[in-house]
């Protein structure tokens, strides 16, 4: 079964609003989570990698006010697109890896956000 | 800098027939990973399989092989008999350079048919 969970699945919002996204690791710890963002037909674009107990370090490009992210345990990290605007809509999926090992660079995949702003 | 490229957008095949998805990479390091990840309609990004660069062993895995090829750079993947629960977006991945940072291909929309 899934062992990371994104909530919610899909999300519409006006504009100007803000939306928090949830990925939580079911099974296993994960001091470090991914944060993507993906477009119709497009790659998948690491946004952010977040650190438990640390600040997030961004990629290039990303604006660290605009999505604010949260790791504050071991098994959950969450995304908030803050003043969220029609350009933000987007597919937004999380990853976790983890902490203990032993299942090497395989990533485990929540089933993703889709956001619509309106 | 890594580079990913899945040069077919869609393939449409009928059911029974092998198919090919083809994955190039680029990289200067030489101790890297290469992923290939299934993105069915529902979102989720589904593991296949990780590869390290010293192994270029393939590897079969039921209906799924791969064909890891360091000479052109290519990690190729083979469905054989599709059947039509493989339709999905499959994602070619590169991990280099240490760090955390999988750099995805753009994916190709394979699409079997009855």
């Amino acid at each position: 079964g899934a062992v990371v969970s994104q909530h919610p699945s899909r999300v519409i919002c006006k504009s100007g609003t803000s939306v928090k996204i949830e990925c939580r690791s079911l099974d296993f710890q994960a001091t470090t989570m991914f944060w993507y963002r993906q477009f119709p037909k497009k790659s998948l674009m690491l946004m952010a990698t977040s650190n438990e107990g640390s600040k997030a370090t961004y990629e290039q490009g990303v604006e660290k006010d605009k999505f604010l992210i949260n790791h504050a345990s071991l098994t959950l990290s969450t995304l908030t697109v803050t003043s969220a605007h029609p350009e933000d809509s987007s597919f937004y999926i999380c990853s976790a890896r983890d902490s203990k090992g032993g299942r090497g660079e395989k990533l485990f995949f929540g089933s993703g956000t889709q956001l619509s702003v309106l | 800098a890594q580079k990913v490229t899945q040069a077919q957008t869609e393939i449409s095949v009928v059911e029974k027939e092998d198919v090919t998805l083809d994955c190039v990479y680029e990289t200067r390091d030489t101790t890297y990973y290469l992923f290939w990840y299934k993105q069915p309609p529902s979102g989720e990004l589904v593991f296949l399989i990780r590869r390290n660069s010293f192994d270029e062993q393939n590897e079969i895995s039921g209906r799924y092989s791969w064909n890891f090829q360091k000479s052109t750079s290519s990690f190729n993947f083979t469905i054989t008999a599709s059947q039509v629960v493989d339709s999905a977006v499959y994602f070619c991945a590169l991990k280099a350079g240490g760090g955390n940072k999988l750099t995805f291909g753009t994916g190709t929309q394979l699409k079997v048919e009855l």
